[in-house]
C-alpha cells in the first residue's frame, strides 16, 4: 500500500533563506508526482508536476526533483519570502493499470518570517 | 483564480437533509475529481470522472452520490450524512488523467 510522508510537518525560517521540503513514498511504481501549496481555508494551487520519466522541474524560485528508485522528491524554494507561507503538499499518482488513485501526504506547514 | 469554481463555499446541514455540491471548470478539461479534506488527515480522493464516465470510486459510502452531466460540471449529492462527514470538499480538473490537476476553492461542509 502506497504511503506518502512529508517531513518536517512544520517549518519556520527567516525571510531570504533557501529551503528544502521533503516528500517520500513507499512504492516507486508511480505515474507522476505533483507539488501543491494550500493557503488556510483555501483550495490547492498546483506548483510543479514531475512525470515518472523526469528528474526535475523548475518554475521561478521553485525546483522539484524526483528520485523514483529511492522514493523521494524534494521541493527547493530559493530566497524565501513571507508570501511563501502556506502548507505544501505532495501527491503521487499510482501507476497501477486501470486505476487513477492519487495519494497525498499530510503536508509541511511553512512560515517565512519577515 | 484557477478556472475551477465551487458552490456553495460554505454549507451547514442536518443529518436528515439532502443537499448538492456543485463544481464547474472553465478550462476545457476532460477529467474531474472530488476530494475530501478532514482536519489532520491527508487529502482523500473520492471519485474520478473522465469524459463524463466514472473511472474511480474510492470506497466512498453511498450517502455520497456523484454526477457528471457533462465535462464541465460535476456534482456531489449528499444524503443522510453523519457529523464525521464534516470536512472541506475539493473539486479538481485536469486536461486528461495524466496531467496536472487544478483545484477549486472548496466547500466547507458542517453536518450537525
Amino acid at each position: 500500500k502506497q504511503e506518502v510522508t512529508q517531513i518536517p510537518a512544520a517549518l519556520s525560517v527567516p525571510e531570504g533563506e533557501n529551503l528544502v521540503l521533503n516528500c517520500s513514498f513507499t512504492d516507486s511504481a508511480i505515474y507522476n508526482l505533483q507539488w501543491f501549496r494550500q493557503d488556510p481555508g483555501k483550495g490547492l494551487t498546483s506548483l510543479l508536476l514531475i512525470q515518472s520519466s523526469q528528474r526535475e522541474q523548475t518554475s521561478g524560485r521553485l525546483n522539484a526533483s524526483l528520485d523514483k528508485s529511492s522514493g523521494r522528491s524534494t521541493l527547493y524554494i530559493a530566497a524565501s519570502q513571507p508570501g511563501d507561507s502556506a502548507t505544501y503538499l505532495c501527491a503521487v499518482r499510482l501507476a497501477t493499470s486501470g486505476t487513477y488513485k492519487y495519494i497525498f501526504g499530510t503536508g509541511t506547514r511553512l512560515k517565512v518570517l519577515a | 483564480e484557477t478556472g475551477v469554481t465551487q458552490t456553495p463555499r460554505h454549507l451547514v446541514m442536518g443529518m436528515t437533509n439532502k443537499k448538492s455540491l456543485k463544481c464547474e471548470q472553465h478550462l476545457g478539461h476532460n477529467a474531474m475529481y472530488w476530494y475530501k479534506q478532514s482536519a489532520k488527515k491527508p487529502l482523500e480522493l473520492m471519485f474520478v470522472y473522465s469524459l463524463e464516465e466514472r473511472v474511480e470510486n474510492n470506497s466512498v459510502p453511498s450517502r455520497f452520490s456523484p454526477e457528471c452531466p457533462n465535462s464541465s460540471h460535476l456534482f456531489l449529492h449528499l444524503h443522510t450524512l453523519q457529523p464525521e462527514d464534516s470536512a472541506l470538499y475539493l473539486c479538481a480538473s485536469s486536461q486528461d488523467l495524466a496531467n496536472e490537476q487544478f483545484f477549486g476553492p472548496g466547500t466547507r461542509l458542517t453536518v450537525l
